[in-house]
């Protein structure tokens, strides 16, 4: 079947240390997005991927950083400068962010990541 | 700019219907629609373009007036499984995305 799988889906951090999150897809999707949902306020873009090797920050990028080094992954890492990562994360891939305005997200399942 | 959807939360008898709205400040080039059940990845709904043309499930119907820069996710003789948040996701003809903060629908039997 296809689809988006992140892991794990539940993560512990102390404060101070960075932290990965996986994001796979195997739909072939060019797009990739990593967005990050608080209680309250939907959802916020952090970093977004047209092609491999390029990525373009979204709405709320500081403190976290990523990589498209092959086309079906799109690991997101929360660094120690992300001043409150405590969240709910989603992961999502779409055909083409070209064709962002027609075209649908495919969301991953997502990870809570919690700082202790 | 963020767009506001409206109402914020809605509490239906099962076989109510329900009308939930999101505008935006901006001109937009699309509208889509997501529903999100708890602790869930949200699920694809509709999209609304510019012009007219929908795509999505059959089952739910909403509008785009491009002019007020409005859409309305129409949803009739809800059921159980209607129940969740839902989100607008707004084009501005760019590469991504702006979402709304939800409108949380509790259906009750």
């Amino acid at each position: 079947d296809g689809g988006i799988t992140q892991s794990p889906k539940y993560l512990f951090r102390k404060e101070g240390q960075n932290v990965t999150l996986s994001c796979e897809q195997n739909l072939n999707h060019d797009a990739m997005y990593w967005y990050r949902q608080d209680p309250g306020q939907g959802l916020r873009l952090i970093y977004y991927s047209q092609i491999v090797n390029d990525f373009q920050k979204g709405d709320i990028a500081e403190g976290y950083s990523v990589s498209r080094e092959k086309k079906e992954s799109f690991p997101l890492t929360v660094t120690s400068a992300q001043k409150n990562p405590t969240a709910f994360y989603l992961c999502a891939s779409s055909k083409s962010v070209f064709g962002a305005i027609n075209n649908e997200q495919f969301f991953g399942p997502g990870t809570r990541l919690t700082v202790l | 700019q963020q767009p506001v959807q409206s109402p914020q939360a809605v509490i239906l008898r099962e076989g109510e219907d329900a009308v939930i709205n999101c505008s935006s400040s901006k001109a937009l080039y699309s509208v889509h629609w997501y529903r999100q059940k708890h602790g869930e990845a949200p699920v694809f709904l509709m999209i609304l373009l510019k012009g007219g043309e929908q795509k999505g499930h059959e089952k739910i119907s909403a509008s785009f007036n491009e002019k007020k820069q409005q859409s309305s996710l129409y949803l009739t003789a809800s059921q159980l499984s209607y129940s969740g948040t839902y989100f607008c996701g707004t084009n501005f003809g760019n590469e991504k995305l702006t979402f709304g903060t939800g409108t949380r629908l509790t259906i009750i039997p």
